[in-house]
């Protein structure tokens, strides 16, 4: 069955650390794929997306992805967390055949200080 | 600012009761998606408008129903209201059709049933 993956509901950083939030699909063709953010009371603002091509890709606010076919993975990564990273981050997938976006359960990112 | 418009922010309303969600998407953006956001089903589609018509469907309920009207706007119709439909209703609004079009959310319309 088709399936986006997010592990891990809450991700507590430190503030100027590495942070990793982890995205995997389940597809036997590889999906496009998104990541979302979510601040408090609002809506979803789109981060980065892969279709085709380069498999690395950059996004708003500093966050990068890198789209691995052989793990079928799309993790979300930024160097150095800021105060103002504190929000939920989606995964979303948009399988072959369709296009609405199939969203993971989300991670809450903390930064503490 | 996303550019979608969503009305009402919040709603609070009764069981059994019937409610109306409004959806101004993005100038130009013929495309309209529904979403529904709860704490334990988490984000959810509902269902896809494309320049008025019915495009896709997804966990949409059978006391829903939804519609996009010329002028592009959509509205989302809720009735016989349960405990269970309090959540955060998102519409999003997109260019086109594809599979990698970016949608732009609104900042949802949150519905809570006592």
């Amino acid at each position: 069955a088709q399936s986006v993956t997010q592990l891990g509901s809450h991700v507590s950083v430190s503030e100027g650390a590495l942070v990793l939030l982890r995205c995997n699909y389940s597809s036997s063709v590889p999906p496009y794929l998104f990541w979302y953010v979510q601040y408090p009371n609002q809506g979803l603002q789109l981060l980065l997306k892969y279709t085709t091509g380069a498999t690395l890709v950059k996004g708003i606010n500093g966050f990068e992805a890198e789209f691995k076919k052989s793990e079928t993975s799309f993790h979300l990564t930024k160097p150095s967390a800021h105060m103002s990273d504190a929000a939920e981050y989606f995964c979303a997938v948009t399988f072959y055949g369709n296009n609405r976006l199939a969203f993971g359960k989300g991670n809450q990112v903390v930064v503490i200080p | 600012d996303s550019g979608v418009t969503q009305t009402p922010k919040h709603l609070i309303t009764a069981t059994g009761q019937r409610v109306t969600l409004r959806c101004s998407p993005r100038s130009g953006d013929l495309s309209v998606y529904w979403y529904q956001q709860s704490l334990d089903q988490g984000l959810q589609f509902l269902i896809q408008y494309y320049n008025g018509e019915e495009r896709a469907k997804g966990n949409i309920l059978e006391r829903f129903s939804a519609q996009q009207f010329p002028d592009l706007h959509s509205e989302l119709n809720l009735s016989s209201l349960e405990l269970g439909d309090s959540a955060l209703y998102f519409c999003a609004s997109a260019s086109g059709a594809g599979r990698g079009t970016e949608a732009f959310f609104g900042q949802g319309t949150r519905l809570t049933v006592v």
